[in-house]
């Protein structure tokens, strides 16, 4: 029984176009994150949420942007796709606490066409 | 910021042997430090972790090192079995931020 759901698994989007990613955690966690994973880059930290506050950005481009409508909701909005996008992005969320175990959704693998 | 490396790749061992895999971080004010493992095609799963206030922490099979002075961790798996197979990424946080290393595929040949 997942407690982190991200929707949808798959998502193939042609290149220019936008689309969100959906990121629910039913952990009761404070802390929501995301994350990247290519073959380039295999684990890339994106962006922390603390009690639906941005409190770290990693990502250079703004067609990134996170959006979180509930405590336990973190989407990901991304505009102008490029195929250099795809990867699968993972969301994750832990209690706000330092050294609290981080716990990830089954991913989105996103490709860009 | 933070950077944590892990110099293997891959490492493949017979099974029931022993497992060692290392790795390095640069940031001082690292304070903990996560294991995940993640099979094919599947997402990452904790499977231990040490805090900065200890050097050696051990569950079952599992043995995590850490020495601060040389700013290096280590993961130890004893008396491996196949499903230990996967990729292993260790991991240093800062703050709630967590910057992973690239992972080590761990194969257990039968």
């Amino acid at each position: 029984d997942p407690k982190i759901i991200q929707k949808p698994k798959y998502l193939v989007a042609v290149t220019g176009s936008e689309k969100i990613l959906i990121c629910e955690q039913y952990l009761g966690h404070n802390a929501m994150y995301w994350y990247r994973q290519s073959a380039k880059k295999p684990l890339e930290f994106m962006f922390s949420y603390s009690y639906q506050k941005l409190m770290d950005n990693q990502t250079a481009s703004s067609r990134f942007q996170p959006q979180s409508s509930k405590k336990n909701h973190l989407d990901l909005q991304i505009t102008a796709l490029k195929p250099d996008d795809s990867a699968t992005y993972f969301c994750a969320s832990s209690q706000v606490r330092q050294g609290s175990e981080v716990f990830f959704g089954k991913g989105t693998r996103l490709t860009v066409v | 910021g933070e950077k944590v490396e892990q110099h293997q790749s891959t490492l493949s061992v017979r099974e029931g042997d022993s497992a060692v895999i290392n790795c390095t971080y640069t940031d001082t004010a690292s304070s903990y430090f996560p294991w995940y493992k993640q099979e094919a095609g599947k997402s990452l799963h904790f499977v231990i972790d040490i805090r900065s206030n200890v050097d050696r922490k051990q569950s079952q099979r599992l043995t995590v090192l850490l020495d601060k002075k040389a700013k290096r961790f280590s993961l130890h798996i004893t008396a491996t079995q196949p499903e230990d197979s996967a990729i292993y990424f260790c991991a240093a946080s800062i703050s709630n931020r967590i910057f992973f290393g690239d992972g080590t595929q761990l194969v257990v040949k039968p």
